[in-house]
């Protein structure tokens, strides 16, 4: 496909329990975004991927989230213990290296019971 | 610092209306100011975007209105559309790859 796809689109699960979000970027894309967006909020950084430099991790809110990337290719974001605030879309976008536009997948939607 | 403050947080307009939103922000260092417009279910989608050496873009029926000075930019859609019903959000960004995203605004264009 040509777009930054997501999955799984919809996921419910209980307190406590862990999930993982998958992503899958723009081939050639080398920089890969997490977000958070709550239900009519703004988007809220998460964590950023350049190629194989650290990762920026200044936005994952607390030691629950975590997130990986091999390379140049798919990222997982996890998610420990979740609680019920954990609810919300999770965005990913990737962009070319240099390159402004990050293009977004159409996320994943986490619902906590 | 960091905060770019968007409004209004909805607004509704007919068809043909010229809605305008609004962004302000602190950070001078700020060099790039993107629009993302969001349709339910899907991520956002760049719309237009403008740096701050012009006072004003135009792409189609969209134009951003820059303010330097006042450290302020604007959205306006001209002779909307139902289909433009969207949700709109501004940013920016101070040439790293980190934006700071406004809260949105949920546009209404009735038919």
């Amino acid at each position: 496909g040509a777009g930054v796809s997501q999955s799984p689109s919809n996921k419910v699960t209980e307190k406590g329990k862990d999930v993982e979000l998958r992503c899958d970027p723009i081939s050639g894309h080398t920089a890969l975004y997490w977000y958070r967006q709550r239900l009519g909020q703004g988007l809220e950084f998460l964590i950023y991927f350049q190629g194989n430099s650290a990762p920026d991790k200044s936005g994952l809110p607390s030691d629950r989230f975590s997130a990986e990337r091999t390379g140049e290719s798919v990222s997982t974001l996890t998610i420990q213990r979740t609680q019920q605030e954990d609810s919300a879309v999770y965005l990913c976008a990737s962009t070319n290296y240099g390159g402004n536009e990050q293009f977004f997948g159409p996320g994943t939607r986490l619902t906590v019971l | 610092q960091q905060q770019v403050k968007q409004s209004p947080q909805s607004l509704i307009v007919q068809k043909g209306g010229i809605p305008i939103i609004n962004c302000a922000y602190e950070n001078t260092a700020f060099d790039y100011f993107p629009w993302y417009q969001q349709f339910p279910g899907k991520g956002p989608a760049l719309l237009i975007a403008i740096r701050p050496d012009v006072s004003e873009k135009k792409e189609g029926r969209f134009t951003i209105s820059f303010n330097k000075s006042a450290k302020q930019f604007s959205l306006h859609i001209m002779d909307s559309q139902p289909g433009d019903s969207a949700t709109y959000f501004c940013a920016a960004s101070s040439g790293t790859y980190k934006y700071i995203f406004g809260t949105g605004t949920r546009l209404k264009v009735l038919a």
